[in-house]
């Protein structure tokens, strides 16, 4: 198994650039999380979707910020404009949410993308 | 509103001592997952251990065990017999669900820096 897989693992834009980040959860697994990790704010849930479906995103920091989930094996998190404040790293985490049931499986993370923005 | 804490922005341990790192949670699901990642210096996320709301004993993984204290609300990851290579960031995280719906939220707490002196 693969694992959740991030691309690009590094990426430095000019502020008002467009920036897209990828990921593929790992297959089989039906939930998806992205996070936003910073020293100051630490690890936040930005969106998550279940079954391809946006559950919450309530942690989307605003309108620049957008994420899709066209099929079962992809995930987009789109920032546009970019802005320097956007800098971290973002994870995308898969898990395999059983519904109707007490059973807990843990969630799986990629390496994380490091987003510079200057 | 915060629902996981991590009061412990960092700690040392001697290497072969035990160490206690705490998480305190909050929530009105009476059914709800608790999970502990670690986060090496590398970067990635890794999973170390979990318990669930109404699982009647505490769960233990090799020398990390989870004191699951459920009336206070509070979910301390024990570490026994530290290694130098447990040197690293931990996150406490809660799934939240909705009853058996379980769709599956999983939000972090700021994390505690460990580092074990030789």
């Amino acid at each position: 198994d693969a694992g959740v897989i991030q691309s690009p693992r590094h990426e430095v834009t000019e502020m008002g650039q467009e920036v897209t980040l990828r990921c593929k959860p790992i297959s089989g697994h039906n939930s998806l999380f992205w996070y936003r990790q910073t020293m100051m704010r630490g690890l936040e849930l930005l969106i998550y979707f279940n079954n391809n479906v946006p559950i919450d995103d309530s942690g989307m920091p605003e309108d620049r910020f957008s994420a899709k989930m066209p099929n079962a094996s992809f995930s987009t998190l789109k920032i546009q404009p970019s802005e320097p404040r956007d800098s971290a790293v973002y994870f995308c985490a898969s898990r395999l949410l059983l519904t109707g049931q007490n059973l807990n499986t843990e969630a799986f993370f990629g390496q994380g993308t490091r987003l510079t923005v200057v | 509103a915060q629902k996981i804490t991590q009061t412990q922005p960092g700690m040392f341990v001697q290497e072969k001592e035990a160490v206690t790192l705490d998480c305190t949670y909050d929530t009105s699901d009476p059914s709800y997952g608790l999970f502990w990642y670690k986060q090496p210096s590398s970067g990635e996320m890794i999973f170390l251990i979990y318990q669930g709301s109404y699982d009647q004993q505490n769960a233990t993984e090799g020398r990390y065990s989870l004191n699951f204290q459920k009336a206070r609300k509070s979910a301390n990851l024990v570490i026994s017999a530290s290694q130098l290579g447990d040197s690293a960031m931990y996150f406490c995280a809660m799934r939240e669900g909705h009853g058996s719906s379980n769709t599956g939220k999983l939000i972090f707490g700021q994390g505690t820096t460990l580092q074990v002196k030789p």
